[in-house]
This record gives structure tokens, C-alpha cells and sequence, in this order.
């Protein structure tokens, strides 16, 4: 998972509290996005971007923001925490949005969050 | 909407060859992929197939495509006990990079 960073690693929040979950990438990839894995459901897209300043909704975007106004670094908001977001959370990035002729989509190794 | 589903679990013996299988619904989809999670880890891309492909080998690695029963399987030679993880199918839908992830397959091997 070289290049894409994810922090922290671990969280625990009490319901109701913020925090930003940091994610940055030195490949200068276009898209960038987030992911969350539950059990038995796979990972499910949060939120995603094609590029500086261009975000965009994914299949499970309430309780959640973006931005992206660098290249480099895509961080995702929780704005008041419910115990329903405790997840384990991906980044992710690939170098151009559309066809991706080959290109691999790199993951971050994850933020384990609670709510408690 | 797009679906992909995986079996939950799959239990091999040590050198025994394992078979994966995913299906999906989104007729679309330019490319599907396999990704290994190990404990506590990210996702690894193991490999990926382009949707005019019917098969694609990368050392102990074989990736099936049935296009008209959009059914994807991947099959390990020789499983090992690093082999142990959760794997991942996934296909790109509507906008290429964005992927729809099966829940995942458990493979356990035992010697």
C-alpha cells in the first residue's frame, strides 16, 4: 500500500463528537476515495473525488464530508458520530479518472474507528 | 442496482488448489478485480481481468470470466497457509474507477 497514508490507524469516539480522518497520497493520483468495510458487506463507497476541488457522493455519503483542495490529501468528516459509524475505514486512490486501461487502485491500510 | 456476491467461506487443505467465485449483475462493468485482505491490513490488488477476456493466468493465480453468466472465479494452485485471508471480487461501474465490492470470501487452509 506504498503512497497512499491513512491516520490515525485507531479511534474510539463517544457519539456525538467530530473528528477528520486523514488521508494524503504522493502519487499525484486524480481519484481519490473513501471506502467503508462492515462484516458480511464488503466495502461501500463514502465519498469520492476526480480531482482538486471536485467532489462527489458515493452509495453511503450521510453523516459525512469531504474536500479536496489539494491533490495530494482527501480527509473525511464525521460530523457527529453515531455508534452506526463504527467501521473500519479505506482509502483509496488510482491515477486518472476513467477507463482505467490497467491501472491499479491503490488502498490506504485503513482507520479502525469506534463509537461508543 | 450493481450486486456483486461471494460464498462467505472456503476451507482447503495445504496444496490443494482453491476456487473462489463471485457474480455480478452489472453487464457494463470494463473490469473486475481480486483483492486480498489479510488480518488487520489494507486490500491488496492481487489481480484484475478485462471484461473481453475470458482468462487470465499470473503464476499460481487463474482468473475465469463467463461473460453471458457474469460469474468470476479465481483459483489458487497449490494453496498455501500465507494464502489465509479474505478475499475480495469487485467491478467497476458507472464511472470506471468506482468499484463495487463483494462482502468477501474467508479462505482458511489447514495442513
Amino acid at each position: 500500500n506504498a503512497g497512499v497514508t491513512q491516520t490515525p490507524k485507531f479511534q474510539v469516539l463517544k457519539t456525538g463528537q467530530s473528528m477528520t480522518l486523514q488521508c494524503a497520497q504522493d502519487m499525484n493520483h486524480e481519484y481519490m476515495s473513501w471506502y467503508r468495510q462492515d462484516p458480511g458487506m464488503g466495502l461501500r463507497l463514502i465519498h469520492y473525488s476526480v480531482g482538486a476541488g471536485i467532489t462527489d457522493q458515493g452509495e453511503v455519503p450521510n453523516g459525512y464530508n469531504v474536500s479536496r483542495s489539494t491533490t495530494e490529501d482527501f480527509p473525511l468528516r464525521l460530523l457527529s458520530a453515531a455508534p452506526s459509524q463504527t467501521s473500519v475505514y479505506f482509502c483509496a486512490s488510482t491515477l486518472t479518472w476513467g477507463p482505467p486501461s490497467g491501472n491499479t487502485i491503490y488502498f490506504g491500510e485503513g482507520s479502525w474507528l469506534t463509537v461508543v | 442496482g450493481e450486486d456483486v456476491e461471494q460464498s462467505l467461506f472456503l476451507s482447503v487443505r495445504e496444496g490443494d488448489s482453491s476456487v473462489i467465485n463471485c457474480t455480478y449483475t452489472d453487464s457494463s462493468s470494463t473490469y473486475l478485480y481480486w483483492y486480498k485482505q489479510e488480518p488487520g491490513a489494507g486490500l491488496q490488488l492481487l489481480t484484475y481481468i478485462f471484461s473481453n477476456m475470458d482468462m487470465k493466468q499470473d503464476q499460481r493465480l487463474t482468473v475465469l470470466l463467463n461473460k453471458k453468466d457474469k460469474h468470476l472465479s479465481l483459483r489458487i494452485a497449490d494453496t498455501q497457509t500465507g494464502d489465509s485471508a479474505i478475499y475480495f471480487c469487485a467491478e467497476t461501474s458507472g464511472g470506471y474507477n468506482k468499484l463495487i465490492f463483494g462482502a468477501g470470501t474467508r479462505l482458511a487452509v489447514h495442513p
